[in-house]
């Protein structure tokens, strides 16, 4: 059975730095590109950032680049996102998922139970 | 990069059909043929229902279906049940920022 089980979400000082982990199982996870996808609070899903199944491609929406690190340790069966200099606007949920095709754009066939962050003095 | 658009709300009575739709633009829905869809239950995580336009994941029941018409994709559910109740979101590849979600689409079963 797939699981994909996301940690590391909590309550951030404006400024601060977070670092979300999925771990990830029932799956050969070297094989799929995975990605993070987050949740405002009562409003719609935003696309954060992929990554291919080698770490050879990484992408990252225009809101968090430069602050946000996407990393995968395939040994580990694990995703990452190292978060700083966090704002407000940075509050949601955090889900990671699962690409289901061998191309990075394509959908997310499974996705964990997502992990809350939040970003308040 | 703006959100796909779809309607705020759809609403339809057990056993008829109902379409949501996602208008973007030559960049994304129009160009490429990645697009899928989601359904999200409150509290639950997203779910996959269509990707690649069209093509149904397995276990997702066949009432659920997929297509696309220049810059419009859509998603058609047949016989509607109680359970469809939910929030769609449609998502889309898109060459000036990678992925972009609809705004969501809130469906009452009547």
């Amino acid at each position: 059975e797939v699981q994909l089980v996301e940690s590391g979400g909590g309550l951030v000082k404006p400024g601060g730095s977070l670092r979300l982990s999925c771990a990830a199982s029932g799956f050969t996870f070297s094989s799929y590109s995975m990605n993070w996808v987050r949740q405002a609070p009562g409003k719609g899903l935003e696309w954060v950032s992929s990554i291919s199944s080698s770490s050879s491609y990484i992408y990252y929406a225009d809101s968090v680049k430069g602050r946000f690190t996407i990393s995968r340790d395939n040994a580990k069966n694990s995703l990452y996102l190292q978060m700083n200099s966090l704002r407000a606007e940075d509050t949601a949920v955090y889900y990671c998922a699962r690409v289901g095709t061998a191309m990075v754009w394509s959908g997310n066939d499974y996705w964990g139970q997502g992990t809350l962050v939040t970003v308040s003095s | 990069q703006s959100a796909l658009t779809q309607p705020a709300s759809v609403s339809g009575s057990p056993g008829q059909s109902i379409t949501i739709s996602c208008t973007g633009t030559s960049s994304d829905v129009g160009g490429y043929n990645y697009v899928s869809w989601y359904q999200q239950h409150p509290g639950k995580a997203p779910k996959l229902m269509i990707y690649d336009v069209s093509n149904r994941p397995s276990g997702v029941s066949n009432r659920f279906s997929g297509s696309k018409s220049g810059n419009t994709a859509s998603l058609t559910i047949s016989g509607l049940q109680a359970e469809d109740e939910a929030d769609y979101y449609c998502s889309s590849y898109t060459s000036s920022s990678y992925v972009v979600f609809g705004g969501g689409t809130k469906l009452t079963v009547l």
